[in-house]
C-alpha cells in the first residue's frame, strides 16, 4: 500500500472547520483513501473514504486532488469533541488489512 | 452501522498467566478479523489476520506461540496472550470487515488494556 504522509499535530478553534491534509504521492489507481480517528483510549473510528471523487457523510469530507496525490479531510464545525488523532490510510482493493501510521493530532480548542 | 465489541476492556494479570480477549462483530459476519496492539504513544500496529476457520497470519516478529488466535465462527475471533510478562502490557485492538464490497472499511473495537504485573 501507498505510504501517507500527515503533519504531526495541528489545532483548531472551536466552531471552525479543521481541514487535515494527508500526502499519498505513490498512490495508484487501484487504492482507496481511508479516513479514521481515535478518540484517547478508544479504538479508531472510521470516517470516510474514497477513490477518486470528493465524498461526504454525516461526519466530514474528503476533497481527493485531481492527481490523487494528496488529500484533505475536512471537519466542517469542529467541537471538542472532534479532538484525536486522525490517521488517513491507502489501501489497494486486493489487500485486507490496513495499516496505520502515526497520523495527525487534532486539538480543538475553545 | 457495523459494530465490534471487543472483551474485556481492561484486564490485569501477573506474569506468566495466560489472557484471553474476546471480540464480536454483533451486526454482521465477518470473515476476516484482524488483531493489533498500540504502545503508548504510538499507532496501532497490525498483529495478525484471523481467518475463520483456518490458521491466523502473523506479522513479521509476532510470535503465533504467544498470542494465539482462534476464529472459530463468522462472529467471533479470540486472542490468547500466553504466559504474559510486563513488556506484554498494551492496548489490543481488533477489527472486522463486513462481506459488502472489497473497497468497505474495517469497523474496529473499542480495545482491552492488558496490564501484566
Amino acid at each position: 500500500d501507498a505510504k501517507t504522509t500527515q503533519p504531526t499535530s495541528m489545532d483548531c478553534a472551536e466552531g471552525r472547520a479543521a481541514n487535515l491534509p494527508c500526502n499519498h504521492s505513490t498512490i495508484s489507481g487501484n487504492e482507496y483513501v481511508y479516513w479514521y480517528r481515535q478518540i484517547h483510549s478508544q479504538g479508531p473510528q472510521y470516517i470516510i473514504h474514497g477513490l477518486k471523487n470528493n465524498e461526504t457523510n454525516e461526519m466530514a469530507s474528503l476533497i481527493i486532488t485531481e492527481d490523487r496525490k494528496s488529500s484533505t479531510l475536512i471537519l466542517p464545525h469542529a467541537t471538542l469533541r472532534d479532538t484525536a488523532v486522525y490517521y488517513c490510510i491507502v489501501r489497494a482493493l486486493n489487500n485486507n488489512d490496513m495499516r496505520f501510521g502515526a497520523g495527525t493530532r487534532l486539538t480543538v480548542k475553545p | 452501522g457495523a459494530v465490534v465489541s471487543q472483551h474485556p476492556s481492561r484486564v490485569i494479570c501477573k506474569s506468566g498467566t495466560s489472557v484471553k480477549i474476546e471480540c464480536r462483530s454483533l451486526d454482521f459476519q465477518a470473515t476476516t478479523m484482524f488483531w493489533y496492539r498500540q504502545f503508548p504513544k504510538q499507532s496501532l500496529m497490525l498483529m495478525a489476520t484471523s481467518n475463520e476457520g483456518s490458521k491466523a497470519t502473523y506479522e513479521q516478529g509476532v510470535e503465533k506461540d504467544k498470542f494465539l488466535i482462534n476464529h472459530a465462527s463468522l462472529t467471533l475471533s479470540t486472542l490468547t496472550v500466553t504466559s504474559a510478562h510486563p513488556e506484554d502490557s498494551s492496548f489490543y485492538i481488533c477489527s472486522a470487515r463486513t462481506r459488502q464490497g472489497a473497497n468497505s472499511p474495517l469497523h474496529f473495537g473499542n480495545g482491552t488494556r492488558l496490564t501484566v504485573t
